[in-house]
């Protein structure tokens, strides 16, 4: 019954490494979100789409692209990672142009040594 | 500024202890207001949607309440598996479908 799936539960990676994080949803939903959660910080977005190819900077894109080539699939990238980096990232899904709650994906845990 | 604060950021219950939760926004035309609960190590689960002030939704031992500046999650006779964080958001002002969350409330229900 799983709806979004992100790719890895638990990654650590290389300052200066170029980092991959794919979400996929399987609810035919036009809207893909990417936070990251850090404590005290709350949820943060970084990106969003509404549709395939279109892409909207959140409120901290900074070090971050994404690309969204399938409806199905919307990753987050980090073009050299860093130690700040290291956090709780979260993929989110909903539908259409009204407002709707969020599915979530289980979230990605990124540590940046 | 679109704004979201919960309280207490911490809440530690026995079971069967009833409370509320509360959150307050501030945020220009109000398009719905949305709980949500998050487990350790997971991501968010969608629980309520409120639209209106004086609307009321329920689920199991939860009931969530909206007035005009805030909404309250009570918890009635919780048990340990109602243990989570949980969070409230509201739809930004400026985005159509992105939210602002606020920080949330971890609750402890203790057998």
């Amino acid at each position: 019954d799983v709806k979004v799936t992100q790719s890895s539960r638990y990654l650590v990676k290389r300052t200066g490494e170029k980092v991959f994080l794919e979400c996929v949803q399987d609810m035919d939903h036009e809207n893909m979100f990417w936070y990251r959660q850090d404590p005290g910080l709350g949820l943060r977005l970084i990106y969003f789409s509404y549709d395939v190819k279109m892409k909207e900077k959140g409120d901290i894109p900074e070090g971050y692209s994404v690309s969204r080539e399938k409806k199905e699939r919307f990753s987050l990238i980090l073009e050299s990672a860093s130690t700040n980096q290291t956090s709780m990232y979260l993929c989110a899904s909903s539908l259409g142009t009204g407002v709707y709650g969020y599915t979530f994906g289980s979230g990605t845990r990124l540590t940046v040594v | 500024e679109d704004q979201v604060t919960q309280s207490p950021e911490a809440l530690r219950l026995q079971e069967g202890e009833s409370s509320s939760l509360n959150c307050s926004y501030t945020v220009s035309g109000l398009r719905g207001l949305f709980w949500y609960r998050q487990d350790p190590g997971k991501g968010p689960e969608f629980l309520f949607t409120l639209y209106s002030a004086g609307e009321e939704k329920e689920k199991e031992r939860l009931k969530a309440t909206l007035t005009k500046k805030e909404s309250f999650l009570h918890i009635t006779a919780p048990k340990p598996e109602d243990s989570a964080t949980y969070l409230c958001a509201v739809p930004a002002a400026n985005y159509g479908q992105n939210f602002v969350f606020g920080p949330g409330t971890r609750l402890s229900v203790l057998p």
